[in-house]
């Protein structure tokens, strides 16, 4: 099992530009979600899905979007890059919670983005 | 929603020594307390986490502790070696380990 990869590991944008973020995960997880981490600010969730064809908003939405057409890829885009938006990325998902029962996430290793 | 707020930023100790990172949280109705350590340049990894139905859990050196009237929760790692220096981040959810809500970290480094 490859459990959660992530595309591409660097990338460097011009601001203004687009780009899609790819993450795809092998474990059968129901959910999956997307995150940024900053220096000081730990990880912060951008958006997630409870299932294939499910998005939701997490904490700091504006400026992406993302898309779940199929249960095991996940897609971040960012339509205009700004400056603000240089971080790096993970992805992580997660077994469906059901009954009371609680479950790890599983990351990803991270894109570096830098929006010039 | 959920605030969680991590204490110390940095955290150095001298190896064998014990370390101690702590967390509130702002939503007394979370229910899951996750820790997940971070080696440079690598992605987060769960080390430990804790229900709201338990007071304390161990696993070897490490244990969590959560005080649910207070709205705290600490990690305690005891007998500290190089391997344990990474950033530890503590979460908090109220849906059993989705939406996790995460402190800032904590920067651990252990001198020999």
């Amino acid at each position: 099992n490859a459990g959660v990869t992530q595309t591409p590991k660097f990338r460097v944008l011009k601001t203004g530009q687009s780009m899609t973020l790819l993450c795809a995960q092998d474990m059968n997880h129901e959910y999956m979600y997307w995150y940024r981490q900053d220096p000081g600010m730990g990880l912060r969730l951008i958006h997630y899905s409870v299932g294939e064809g499910t998005t939701a908003k997490g904490e700091v939405p504006d400026g992406y979007n993302v898309s779940r057409l199929k249960k095991q890829n996940f897609l971040l885009g960012l339509e205009s890059a700004a400056p603000s938006q240089t971080s790096v990325y993970f992805c992580a998902s997660s077994y469906s919670p059901s009954g009371g029962l609680y479950n790890e996430q599983f990351f990803g290793p991270g894109t570096r983005l830098t929006v010039l | 929603g959920e605030n969680v707020e991590q204490h110390p930023s940095t955290l150095s100790v001298q190896e064998g020594d014990s370390a101690v990172i702590k967390c509130t949280y702002s939503d007394s109705a979370s229910n899951y307390f996750p820790w997940y350590k971070q080696e440079l340049g690598k992605r987060p990894q769960l080390i430990i986490d804790i229900r709201s139905n338990v007071g304390e859990k161990k696993d070897q050196r490490i244990a969590v502790t959560l005080n649910k009237t207070a709205k705290h929760f600490s990690l305690h790692i005891t007998e500290t070696q190089p391997e344990d220096s990474a950033v530890y981040f503590c979460a908090a959810s109220l849906r059993g380990g989705n939406k996790l809500t995460f402190g800032t970290g904590t920067q651990l480094k252990v001198e020999l």
